[in-house]
């Protein structure tokens, strides 16, 4: 089955500088790869998602970029804000047919005011 | 937005116990899914269902059950619950279609089996 590996566990960074978290997955037919926020003692939330028909996405100060060759996907943060500590929790599936989305460990990003 | 309620934030429960955890969507969703979360291991899907009455296991389903007897509701089952099986237990639930494959969670409920 799918394994997502995520790194580093835990992040900290100076407030403006940026933030690059790095996940790796084993399927090749895994096809869509979200990124999950999950703020302390609140419900992880989508904040932006990838497909393998698409190298890069964009919103805002968050990026998303793929390498199916290599099955890497990285988070990308700019100009990072105390707001963005959390916990983000990349992710694999597959659609269509599949259900599962199996999630990396997470990493714990702390942005120092 | 979608709501999806899960009954209890905060459960303390014996070994040997049979325990149940309710979720609740509001939003028509086909697809409910039941993750427990533990520090430094992430999301882990433990079941998963697509239909009502349909349930497919997921990555860790040993020691729990699940029931879709209507959409709208998924119910875990911890039948003699452990002290291993104190964690985070997040629902999540999601529509089945082609292109949105967006996952909606819950607070979660934190479990103490003691």
């Amino acid at each position: 089955g799918e394994n997502v590996e995520q790194h580093p566990s835990t992040l900290s960074v100076q407030e403006g500088d940026s933030a690059v978290i790095k996940c790796t997955y084993s399927d090749s037919a895994s096809n869509y790869f979200p990124w999950y926020k999950q703020e302390l003692g609140k419900r992880p939330q989508l904040i932006i998602d990838i497909r393998s028909n698409v190298g890069e996405k964009k919103d805002q100060r968050i990026a998303v970029t793929l390498n199916k060759t290599a099955k890497h996907f990285s988070l990308h943060i700019t100009e990072t804000q105390p707001e963005d500590s959390a916990v983000y929790f990349c992710a694999a599936s597959m659609r269509p047919g599949g259900f599962k989305t199996i999630f990396g460990a997470g990493t714990r990003l702390f942005v120092k005011a | 937005d979608v709501k999806v309620t899960q009954s209890s934030r905060y459960l303390v429960k014996r070994t040997g116990e049979k325990v149940f955890l309710e979720c609740v969507q509001d939003m028509d969703h086909e697809n409910m899914f039941w993750y427990r979360q533990d520090p430094g291991l992430g999301l882990r899907l433990i079941y998963f269902s697509y239909d009502v009455k349909m349930k497919e296991k997921g990555d860790i389903p040993e020691g729990y059950s699940v029931s879709r007897e209507k959409k709208e509701r998924f119910s875990l089952i911890l039948e003699s619950a452990s002290t291993n099986q104190t964690s985070m237990y997040l629902c999540a639930s999601s529509l089945r279609t082609e292109t949105n494959e967006k996952l909606f969670f819950g607070s979660g409920t934190q479990l103490s089996v003691l």
